[in-house]
């Protein structure tokens, strides 16, 4: 597609259920993105693909958080057991390999657990 | 550890002025830094990326400016409109972070254009 394309771009979950949230990316990004953002703040980094490898998880802010790309396009991430503090904007971003490249961001995915 | 601080948080201007919005860095070894623009509710939209080679970028009525060795950069935005009012952000991505592609953003400045 055109643009990097996120699903549901709302979610109300109640505390303690599991949610899954989509990411389909720029056809031909080899490199994908999940950031965190607060009300408020600027996105905080959450984990990178590339390709179907996850190659830096250190932004998932506990086990209950868990993401994959399994064929190297489409990525899911999923939070288990939902806490009020997981409520926030989950935004994904694509882009090209190499650091001569600027990332392209999806809507967003605003997660309200109650 | 890299942070990105962005001042100042909030800024409301007359359509028509001229303003700057600035980004500082504490660490200067980074690749490149971006700027973006986000409004309420929407995602982010990347306005201008500098390399780290590079001193500045324009697009339109955006200027972006980049002072690697002091820690620095600005988006000048001239002859402000209403439809400019949006959250900025800068972003910078660190060297070494090939194999991460992490972004280090700022908290944003709030720009309001008033009519």
């Amino acid at each position: 597609g055109a643009g990097v394309s996120q699903s549901p771009r709302y979610k109300v979950a109640k505390r303690g259920q599991d949610v899954a949230l989509r990411c389909d990316p720029i056809s031909g990004h080899v490199s994908l993105f999940w950031y965190q953002q607060a009300l408020g703040q600027g996105p905080e980094f959450l984990t990178y693909f590339q390709n179907e490898a996850q190659l830096d998880k250190s932004g998932l802010p506990s086990d209950r958080f868990f993401a994959e790309r399994p064929e190297g396009s489409v990525s899911t991430l999923k939070i288990q057991r939902t806490q009020q503090e997981d409520s926030a904007v989950y935004l994904c971003a694509s882009s090209f390999p190499g650091v001569s490249y600027g990332y392209t961001f999806g809507s967003g995915t605003r997660l309200t657990v109650v | 550890k890299q942070e990105v601080t962005q001042i100042p948080a909030a800024l409301s201007v007359p359509e028509g002025e001229n303003l700057v919005l600035n980004c500082s860095f504490t660490d200067s070894a980074i690749y490149n830094l971006q700027w973006f623009r986000q409004d309420p509710g929407k995602g982010l939209t990347s306005l201008l990326l500098i390399q780290s080679s590079q001193r500045e970028q324009t697009s339109g009525r955006l200027n972006a400016s980049l002072d690697k060795s002091s820690g620095r950069s600005t988006l000048y935005i001239a002859a402000s409109q209403p439809g400019d009012s949006a959250t900025y952000l800068c972003a910078v991505r660190r060297e070494g972070s090939s194999n991460t592609g992490k972004l280090i953003f700022g908290q944003g400045t709030t720009l309001q254009v008033k009519p």
